[in-house]
């Protein structure tokens, strides 16, 4: 059974429009919530990450918003750019488990349309 | 030096063949991954390490070898791999203990391995 679920495969978004990227897990014991975006054959590139004593962060055109009552988070991109198309992945783990991994969704495959 | 350095970035080896994959970081993290990551799919955990000990192995078939030498270093032997194990490879590394102020992982850019 999956923990970590990012029900859209893709999502297709205008340039300059804002993009939301949605990830719900099951596991009401994970603490820290983490976003990557991944180029194909590259690795996972840190964007923002979020810890369960906060509901929103945000760093520059990205926001991250965190219920922890419905086990949900969003990444926010405004607005978007096209060097954002790229594959995003939702990543959570356990505090003082950062040495258990990381736990990824499927990934989104975002495309910014010009 | 913020990066996870991992090399080689390509291999291509035999099923015969004995390999080597190299991972190196400078951020005094103490807990050092292996994760392994097929076409369209999530990177999946194979090994973590936590001050230079092996503390999680997911079940990895013994033909993946890790090896921690020292805190900044960490390797994953390969031998008698199959084509099925052709995957991007990728290393990360985190602080052991993840606290408010200070959670995170950092991954290198990966090595793109195939077997013939």
């Amino acid at each position: 059974d999956q923990q970590v679920k990012q029900n859209s495969p893709s999502l297709s978004v205008q340039e300059g429009r804002i993009s939301i990227l949605n990830c719900d897990y099951t596991n009401s014991m994970f603490d820290y919530f983490l976003w990557y975006k991944k180029y194909p054959a590259e690795g996972p590139t840190f964007l923002i990450s979020i810890s369960s004593i906060k509901d929103k962060n945000e760093d520059g055109r990205f926001t991250v918003f965190l219920n922890k009552s419905a086990k949900h988070l969003s990444l926010h991109i405004v607005p978007s750019q096209p060097g954002d198309s790229a594959v995003y992945f939702c990543a959570v783990t356990q505090e003082g488990g950062g040495a258990d991994g990381l736990t990824f969704g499927k990934g989104t495959h975002l495309i910014i349309q010009p | 030096d913020t990066e996870v350095t991992q090399t080689p970035k390509h291999l291509v080896m035999g099923m015969t063949n004995k390999k080597s994959l190299k991972c190196e970081q400078h951020m005094g993290h103490r807990a050092m991954y292996w994760y392994k990551q097929k076409a369209k799919k999530p990177p999946e955990l194979m090994f973590v390490y936590s001050y230079e000990k092996l503390s999680i192995n997911e079940s990895v078939p013994s033909r993946f070898s890790p090896e921690c030498p020292n805190s900044s270093l960490l390797n994953l032997h390969l031998h008698a791999l199959q084509p099925e194990d052709s995957a991007l490879y990728l290393c990360a590394s985190s602080q052991v203990e993840f606290g408010v102020a200070n959670y995170g992982y950092t991954f290198g850019s990966g090595t793109r391995l195939t077997v013939v």
